[in-house]
């Protein structure tokens, strides 16, 4: 089965940029997206298909792909960014066919 | 405005049953296809299960098939999860979720989650 990787935490202090990375095989022909979860919320979509960001998504949220990982970029941290961050993908010839990274606890300093 | 409600998680024992329902709203049930998708406690996402708009084709998890049956009510706008022979493992917070259209798509839309507790 298709494996995301992704590092447990990350931590970035206020208006600096965070870089939350999302490793896996070939992940540059997949189509990559975010979500953030708050505690007790269900996930929400931050930038979807790689580098869009879904309506009501603040412009710091965008996303990239280079080599062997897809990375969702914030800028300007704010605290309320402070949640855990998820990278899915589809594996339509894998089992299971959806692919969740394990996750990144983004840390506001 | 779309929502997902969930409904149906309780404390059962290992072994038991229990059937999830997602009320959906706010959109053309029957064009899209939906999905659950787990997390157990301080754990991240698990995707378990899938169905397409008109219920002829579902997919399920390793740790689920054979035990987990999705289904779906397109005259009442209701997606369910039957889930059969319980563990303790299974004890997790259940989220129903919809995708947007097009090929791989996104998560657009997420319940807020039942909660399925698997103890003795």
């Amino acid at each position: 089965s298709y494996v995301l990787t992704q590092p447990p935490s990350v931590s970035v202090a206020p208006g600096q940029t965070a870089r939350l990375t999302c490793e896996g095989d070939n992940i540059r022909s997949k189509t990559v997206h975010w979500y953030q979860q708050k505690p007790g919320q269900a996930p929400v979509g931050v930038v979807i298909d790689d580098s869009d960001r879904p309506s009501g998504i603040p412009e710091r949220f965008s996303g990239s792909k280079s080599g062997s990982a897809a990375t969702l970029i914030i800028s300007r941290v704010e605290a309320g960014d402070e949640a855990d961050y998820y990278c899915q993908m589809w594996d339509v010839t894998g089992a299971p066919p959806v692919v969740f990274g394990g996750g990144t606890k983004l840390t506001v300093l | 405005e779309v929502q997902l409600v969930e409904s149906g998680g309780a404390g059962v024992q290992p072994g038991g049953s229990l059937r999830l329902s997602c009320a959906a709203s706010g959109f053309t049930f029957d064009e899209y296809a939906m999905h659950w998708v787990r997390q157990a406690p301080g754990k991240g996402l698990e995707w378990i299960s899938f169905i397409n708009s008109d219920g002829t084709d579902t997919y399920y998890a390793d740790s689920v098939d054979g035990r987990f049956t999705i289904s779906r009510d397109n005259s009442q706008n209701f997606l369910f999860l039957h889930m059969q022979n319980l563990r303790p493992g299974d004890t997790a917070l259940y989220f129903c979720a919809k995708v947007s259209s097009g090929y791989d798509p996104a998560f657009d839309y997420w319940g807020q989650g039942t909660l399925v507790t698997v103890s003795s």
